[in-house]
């Protein structure tokens, strides 16, 4: 049972336009979530968080959305750079009882981005 | 600084063969966690440790797969026997638990079983 789901496996946008990468989870306990961006042959880079208190975090083009009542989070991107094609994962997670934070990914959006 | 360093990068070998991957996490952090990405599965976390010590292993596959971390600055993933399904890239992150919920990812192993 998938807790963290990406239906999208890829999404094409133009260059300049919003990207909106989609991400819904299923497991109440989740109080924070991550988005992380991963390029071929490197491993994943920590790129937004949001609190489960917060229902909006932004950072420069990046913006994630979170809609608790859902279960449902968004990053969007704008304007949208042939750079940030990549594959991104949306990652959830909640304080085990050893107190460390595990984390659960969904499988991932390639994000392609058109000149 | 130095990131998460993995070794080796890349791997082939045959089945039946054993395999160790090595991990040195970020200097100061005191979780460490093991992952395999396969294209059916996505990212599914092995085993992480806090403090050097194993907490969960539950993602293990089976008892072919081990994993132990000596030390604050070494920990390695040993398959034994490894198999054609094993084929994957194994990552390796590290966090300070109790500051942040984000992970940092080594550049992964890439790992081939004929």
């Amino acid at each position: 049972d998938q807790q963290v789901k990406q239906n999208s496996p890829s999404l094409s946008v133009q260059e300049g336009r919003i990207s909106i990468l989609n991400c819904d989870y299923t497991n109440s306990m989740f109080d924070y979530f991550l988005w992380y961006k991963k390029y071929p042959a490197e491993g994943p880079t920590f790129l937004i968080s949001i609190s489960s208190i917060k229902d909006k975090n932004e950072d420069g083009r990046f913006t994630v959305f979170l809609n608790k009542s859902a279960k449902h989070l968004s990053l969007h991107i704008v304007p949208s750079q042939p750079g940030d094609s990549a594959v991104y994962f949306c990652a959830a997670s909640a304080v085990s009882g050893a107190g460390s934070y595990q984390l659960t990914f969904g499988k991932g959006t390639k994000l392609s981005v058109i000149p | 600084d130095a990131g998460v360093i993995q070794s080796p990068r890349h791997e082939v070998t045959e089945m039946g063969q054993e395999v160790t991957l090595r991990c040195k996490p970020i200097s100061g952090h005191n979780s460490l966690f093991w992952y395999r990405q396969t294209m059916m599965r996505g990212l599914e976390l092995l085993i992480y440790f806090n403090n050097n010590v194993p907490i969960d292993d539950s993602g293990m596959p089976e008892d072919r797969f081990s994993a132990k971390m000596p030390n604050a600055s070494f920990s390695t993933l040993k398959i034994q026997p490894s198999e054609p399904r094993d084929s994957a890239v194994y990552f390796c992150a590290s966090s300070f638990s109790g500051a942040s919920y984000e992970q940092y990812f080594g550049p992964g192993t890439r790992l081939t079983v004929t």
